[in-house]
């Protein structure tokens, strides 16, 4: 089977730099993606990577390191409008469709 | 814009009535999802097709049917909604690869 594990809960003020932790245990791997949502709202993709290293976007940028079966989302100059939950994600087993998706970290930007 | 719609947004229905959620795209994408997401929880994955080919999860309740009459068109039927079902449900869409998904804004479900 595959799990995802990420902290519950981050807190976090205005301005500041969060990381965003993600440990996995597949029975293969394929790939991490990120996904941002807001209460009430649907999940919006943010990132994915196939390959360790950093990926930049804009203030977000995701990280991956295969043989650590790690990743981490990083968000810079937080925003209010970053408290929101967010998600890592996994293809299933054999890379096809599916996407397993971790516990979710709710972050709570603060003034 | 191209998007994924879903109707209704708000859906109520009474214990053991039967409901159909619906889901449109016009991304013309290949493959459709149904996701059950429960308050502080993750969406959890009830079927995806894969064009015309459906593809169940073991831990579905025989409970939860889908149709896809077209590549535009997805529904979920409850035939029997229990208390439990009470939740989000949420439709996505993703071209062959499923690494980048796009969702729906989602139907809540209330089960009276």
């Amino acid at each position: 089977g595959q799990s995802l594990e990420q902290p519950s809960e981050v807190t976090a003020v205005e301005g500041a730099i969060v990381q965003i932790n993600c440990t996995y245990q597949t029975s293969g791997f394929y790939g991490l993606s990120w996904y941002q949502q807001h209460d009430g709202g649907a999940p919006t993709f943010l990132s994915y990577n196939a390959l360790d290293g950093l990926e930049e976007t804009g203030r977000f940028s995701s990280f991956l390191s295969r043989s650590d079966s790690y990743g981490y989302l990083l968000l810079q100059e937080l925003q209010m409008k970053d408290s929101a939950s967010y998600f890592c994600a996994v293809p299933s087993t054999g890379g096809g469709n599916k996407l397993t998706f971790g516990t979710g970290t709710q972050l709570k930007v603060e003034l | 814009d191209a998007m994924v719609i879903q109707n209704p947004r708000y859906q109520v229905t009474q214990f053991g009535k039967p409901v159909t959620l619906s889901c449109s795209q016009t991304l013309n994408h290949n493959v459709m999802y149904w996701y059950q997401q429960k308050s502080s929880q993750a969406p959890k994955l009830l079927f995806h097709y894969y064009d015309k080919d459906f593809n169940n999860e073991a831990d579905t309740p025989d409970n939860f049917q889908s149709r896809r009459p077209n590549t535009s068109f997805c529904f979920l039927d409850i035939r029997s909604p229990g208390l439990g079902d009470a939740a989000m449900y949420l439709c996505a869409t993703s071209g062959r690869q499923g690494t980048e998904q796009f969702f729906g804004p989602g139907t809540r479900l209330t089960v009276l």
